[in-house]
């Protein structure tokens, strides 16, 4: 069972506010890490999905990064705003590739 | 498809009896996960598709539940003489390939409450 834990597990922070949060892996037999926003009453939606050690990545306002040496990857926002609240969850495959384990997530509130 | 679909949305079923989920991948997907979140709990994997196979059969939590896929393409989840503790958000997921380095697209998820 592999060992995918996010911190903190919830936030709350000001509209306006730049937040960054998150996931630790195993660093070895890396495959690939992948980013979920899940807003209540929808289904988990991808973020990224990042292969490369010193990957960085881009959505607008959201950012993350990948260290595969050490075993973590963060996931920032700038300028959060209240639309940002949701659920970002972290997932790293077994070593087979086939079998997606996800962290338990980091729960943002965004206050106006 | 356009998405992933999952039926029902919604399912209330008594203590014992059996349910069956089901699970339209988006089209030409190989890869399908199933998973469950209980109430205040994470995703809990429970198998994986490769193809119309299953690998890996050990994230299912009893001998009550089993699952298939046919033509590479839609998924049921069974669950016999289901328990409250079967009680949780059932969600599919689809991936273009295998290997856990594409994104997973998830459907909408079922609601099984057990009563």
């Amino acid at each position: 069972i592999l060992n995918v834990e996010q911190s903190p597990q919830s936030l709350h922070v000001q509209e306006g506010d730049s937040t960054n949060f998150t996931c630790s892996f195993p660093s070895s037999n890396f495959y690939a890490l992948h980013w979920y926003r899940w807003e209540t009453a929808k289904s988990p939606e991808a973020l990224f999905v990042m292969t490369l050690n010193g990957d960085e990545k881009k959505k607008g306002r959201i950012s993350a990064t990948l260290n595969t040496k050490e075993g973590y990857s963060y996931l920032y926002i700038k300028g959060s705003q209240p639309e940002d609240s949701a659920t970002y969850l972290c997932a790293f495959p077994n070593n087979a590739g086939n079998m997606l384990t996800f962290g338990g997530g980091t729960r943002l509130m965004v206050k106006p | 498809g356009a998405g992933v679909s999952q039926s029902p949305s919604n399912k209330v079923t008594e203590k014992g009896k059996d349910v069956e989920l089901r699970c339209d991948p988006i089209s030409g997907h190989t890869a399908l996960y199933w998973y469950r979140q209980r109430l205040g709990q994470g995703l809990e994997f429970l198998i994986y598709f490769q193809g119309n196979s299953a690998p890996d059969k050990s994230g299912l939590p009893s001998d009550r539940f089993s699952a298939e896929r046919t033509g590479e393409s839609v998924s049921t989840l069974t669950i016999q003489r289901t328990q409250q503790e079967d009680s949780a958000v059932y969600l599919c997921a689809s991936s273009l390939t295998t290997g856990g380095i594409t994104e997973a697209f998830f459907g909408q998820g079922t609601r099984l409450t057990v009563v």
